[in-house]
């Protein structure tokens, strides 16, 4: 058990600009999840996997953003034409059902930073 | 919508004292709750859950939690601050229309950072 790892962990980039983050799961993790922080705030739900399956969106997600996971394993996140308020902290996190008594493990995030 | 406030944006207590943070949440049935913890430039860590049986929590780092439906609350409650608690803490509730689909939709609350004086 490696843990989530999150790639790259900080990113700057000019306003227009597309991005993509990508977070690897635990091995053998059906279900990932992408969470999007701001300064002071809590995480924030964005879109959920599970296995290469995408079963829901945050309307938080803009048609700027999309999600994949091919194959099941690793997930990318890609923003296009960034804005300044896309500047947060997007945390990914990964989980094997357990019944109904799943536990997330979180990555270490990958805070953007849009000029 | 299920939705957790966290009373105090900011804590702070001496090495040493009591550590309480408080969290409520709303909820129209039984809620599964959680403590994270985030240190610096790091992700959440659990630090403990609540989903259904004894409503008193024991976590990692000898912080516990107690669910009280009466009162819609689950503080986090630690005997004796030590130095290295000092973090992020975010109170959690999961989401039951995803729930009921499987999936485990956290809703957090803004989380209380935790000063410690030596």
């Amino acid at each position: 058990d490696t843990g989530v790892s999150q790639n790259p962990r900080h990113k700057i980039t000019k306003r227009g600009q597309n991005v993509t983050f990508r977070c690897d799961p635990i091995s053998e993790h059906n279900r990932l999840y992408w969470y999007r922080q701001t300064l002071g705030q809590g995480p924030e739900f964005l879109t959920y996997f599970q296995n290469e399956a995408q079963l829901e969106k945050s309307r938080l997600l803009s048609d700027r953003f999309s999600a994949e996971r091919p194959k099941g394993s690793f997930s990318t996140l890609e923003i296009q034409r960034t804005e300044q308020g896309d500047s947060a902290m997007y945390l990914c996190a990964s989980s094997s059902r357990q019944g109904r008594q799943e536990t997330q493990y979180f990555g270490p995030g990958t805070r953007l930073l849009v000029l | 919508a299920q939705s957790v406030t966290q009373l105090g944006s900011h804590v702070s207590v001496s090495e040493g004292a009591l550590v309480l943070l408080r969290c409520n949440y709303s909820s129209s049935v039984p809620p599964y709750l959680f403590w994270y913890v985030q240190y610096p430039n790091q992700g959440l860590q659990l630090l403990l859950k609540y989903t259904t049986g004894a409503t008193l929590v024991k976590g990692i780092n000898g912080f516990e939690a107690e669910f009280k439906k009466s009162e819609t609350s689950f503080h986090l409650t630690k005997p004796s601050a030590h130095m290295s608690d000092a973090a992020e803490y975010f109170c959690a509730v999961s989401d039951l229309e995803l729930f009921n689909q499987g999936a485990q939709k956290l809703v957090f609350g803004q989380g209380t950072r935790l000063t410690i004086n030596p």
